[in-house]
């Protein structure tokens, strides 16, 4: 079975700078994986932050970006705010209609 | 505006089948553009593709629950289904629907609001 791995937990500074990543635990992650982050806050549904790899979805400020770093999928946020405290997932495509979400990152701004 | 909500029983006996509904509104089920989709996320973990179907009635399952999934949809109502099959309390969750657009974007721009199941005797 799959599993998609992320850092279970990310402490950023107001205005700093923190990379999320999404891996494999065997093989690598590209774009043809279709990359996609989403934020959670608690009690809240998930919110489509980056979709494709590095296409921001409607409304996402540009403080958020995507991309690939290596052989992982990689969220950046730049400039740090409060409201950004959350759980991230990434989702992988792995082929043939399949979906797999990450563990989730839990993202603390302190 | 496009809103999807779940509905079903809130509580599940073990070894039962699961069936929630997910009703579309501010938008055709039967689009070209769009695939639905069954999410879930058991209280304090992360979430968990379960599927989802396009309007021709073609599915695809995660693998691990495939043999316990089934996923309908009806177009005169405007409406998806899940059903899980042998329900067990690692089942327990928030189980959301949500509207992925195009067939692999990873874009699930819609969700509905969530709907608790819980299975227990």
């Amino acid at each position: 079975q799959t599993v998609v791995t992320q850092e279970p937990s990310f402490s950023v500074s107001p205005g700093g700078t923190v990379t999320l990543t999404c891996g494999l635990t065997s093989g690598s992650v590209s774009t043809t994986y279709y990359p996609s982050w989403y934020q959670q806050t608690p009690g809240q549904t998930p919110r489509t932050l980056i979709y494709s790899t590095n296409t921001r979805s409607s409304g996402v400020p540009d403080r958020f970006s995507g991309s690939i770093l290596g052989n992982k999928a990689a969220l950046t946020i730049t400039g740090a705010q409060a409201d950004d405290e959350s759980d991230y997932y990434c989702v992988l495509y792995l082929g043939s209609g399949i979906y797999v979400f990450g563990t989730g990152t839990k993202v603390t701004v302190l | 505006q496009v809103q999807l909500q779940e509905s079903g029983p809130g509580l599940v006996k073990p070894s039962q089948t699961l069936s929630l509904t997910c009703s579309v509104s501010g938008d055709s089920i039967s689009s070209a553009s769009y695939f639905w989709n069954w999410i879930r996320q058991p209280a304090g973990k992360g979430l968990e593709w379960i599927g989802r179907i396009y309007t021709s009635g073609r599915t695809d399952y995660n693998p691990s629950l495939k043999s316990r999934v089934s996923i309908s949809v009806d177009t005169s109502k405007n409406q998806f289904s899940l059903k899980l099959s042998s329900m067990t309390a690692a089942d327990t969750a928030v189980y959301y629907c949500a509207r992925e657009i195009g067939a692999v974007t990873g874009l699930f721009d819609i969700w509905g609001q969530g709907t608790m199941v819980t299975v227990s005797s």
